[in-house]
């Protein structure tokens, strides 16, 4: 039992260039988020997806898109980065109803 | 949408010392948790508490969710307790996690 996992760790990309972050959950979890932390800052909510299928935006949802093709996985996509988006990206998952959230140990994203 | 404040943004202590962080939010909630992210920035699960009151050795937690506020109470503080401390909450009829502002805890040993 992983938990919640994310890919990759750390990237470094060059402005303009496009990547997906994965996370992936092995706890049938139905609700999951993206987060995204700058520094000295807290997190702030940029797409979640309460099931497969679906998906919803969050405070800062531009230049971002996300999937939820199958339940465990909710990847997000970058398509045109910028240096705006250096941060740190954490994922998060929660079952049904009122209960607590799992996160994942978040990604390094630098955009040069 | 609903607002998360945390006081006090930041918190220097003597090793040993007790401290009380607070969050407050404008909205009835119907999750609420606390973390501490610790220096390597990984975020920790505290407590997950709703309502009521919970303890975990030196750390407890006590939220009144009529009054819209939440407590994390540290004592006998130690080196280890330094980082930053967040309550996230969620929304009646939303599914939404929003996280407070943080308070930043460094202990001196």
């Amino acid at each position: 039992n992983a938990g919640v996992t994310q890919t990759p760790k750390f990237r470094v990309l060059k402005t303009g260039q496009s990547m997906t972050l994965l996370c992936a959950q092995d706890m049938n979890h139905e609700y999951m988020y993206w987060y995204r932390q700058d520094p000295g800052m807290g997190l702030r909510l940029i797409h979640y997806s309460v099931g497969e299928g679906t998906t919803a935006k969050g405070e800062v949802p531009d230049g971002y898109n996300v999937s939820r093709l199958k339940k465990q996985n909710f990847l997000l996509g970058l398509e045109s980065a910028a240096p705006s988006q250096t941060s740190v990206y954490f994922c998060a998952s929660r079952l049904v109803g009122d209960t607590e959230a799992f996160f994942g140990q978040g990604t390094r994203l630098t955009v040069v | 949408g609903i607002q998360v404040e945390q006081s006090p943004p930041d918190l220097i202590l003597q090793e040993g010392a007790n401290s009380t962080l607070r969050c407050n939010f404008s909205d009835s909630v119907n999750n609420l948790q606390w973390f501490h992210q610790n220096p390597w920035g990984q975020l920790i699960n505290l407590f997950y508490i709703p309502s009521g009151t919970k303890q975990n050795g030196r750390l407890s937690a006590t939220t009144v969710a009529t009054e819209r506020y939440s407590l994390l109470y540290i004592s006998s503080s130690q080196t280890t307790d330094s980082g930053v401390y967040f309550c996230a909450v969620c929304t009646s009829g939303t599914y939404k996690y929003i996280f407070g502002t943080g308070t930043r805890l460094k202990v001196l040993a």
